[in-house]
């Protein structure tokens, strides 16, 4: 199957600093989104970004399918950003999304 | 109710009782997803029904038995369970099977004992 792969694995962020996550696939892929998962476990959709930029308040991604990698921006962050991000793809021809192991975003007042 | 909704939210259960997970969305959607989640391993397809039809069994073991009465509709049937199938167990909907942006309900967290 396809391998996705998540750096930095971890990462600490003074508030209102900037960061950028990036999310690396091994294969063609007709669907892309990124999740952030909160403490409960609910996964809360970012974006969906098979290819281009998009940008929603604090938050950008850019997928170049390409190159078969996407980038997610944060910037200002804030402590309620904390938690997991996920990265995860569908393979073409595939039915389902495989997910990356994830970056814990850990943000300080 | 919007969404995918998942019920009961925690499940604390023996090795040999008999439980159902019960997932609803009310998107529309023609697919829908069971995702395991557990500690120290990423998440992970169990199954996958579009328009009601099975599409996918990814090698899960018998012990877990889905059921998808109608579009909206799709359940998770445990027996016989082992401690190792405690996990966060993930519901999903999209319009069409690995098509289009998947949405996902808020989980059932599974203790078995």
């Amino acid at each position: 199957g396809i391998q996705v792969e998540q750096s930095p694995p971890d990462l600490i962020l003074q508030e209102g600093a900037n960061s950028t996550l990036r999310c690396n696939f091994s294969d063609s892929v007709n669907n892309l989104q990124w999740f952030h998962q909160n403490p409960w476990g609910q996964l809360i959709n970012l974006f969906y970004i098979p290819s281009g930029t998009k940008q929603n308040g604090r938050l950008s991604a850019t997928t170049v399918a390409t190159e078969r990698y996407s980038l997610l921006y944060i910037s200002s962050s804030q402590t309620t950003d904390s938690g997991v991000y996920f990265c995860a793809v569908c393979q073409t021809g595939a039915n389902n999304l495989f997910f990356g192991t994830g970056t814990r975003l850990t943000v300080i007042p | 109710e919007t969404g995918v909704t998942q019920t009961p939210r925690h499940l604390v259960m023996g090795m040999t009782n008999k439980k159902s997970l019960k997932c609803e969305q009310h998107l529309g959607h023609n697919a829908m997803y069971w995702y395991k989640q557990s500690a120290k391993k990423p998440l992970e397809l169990m199954f996958v029904y579009s328009l009601e039809e099975r599409v996918e069994n990814n090698s899960v073991p018998s012990r877990f038995s889905p059921e998808c009465p109608n579009s909206s509709h799709l359940f998770l049937h445990l027996h016989t369970l082992q401690p190792e199938d405690s996990a966060l167990y993930l519901c999903a909907s999209s319009q069409l099977a690995g098509r289009g942006e998947q949405f996902f309900g808020p989980g059932t967290r599974l203790t078995v004992l």
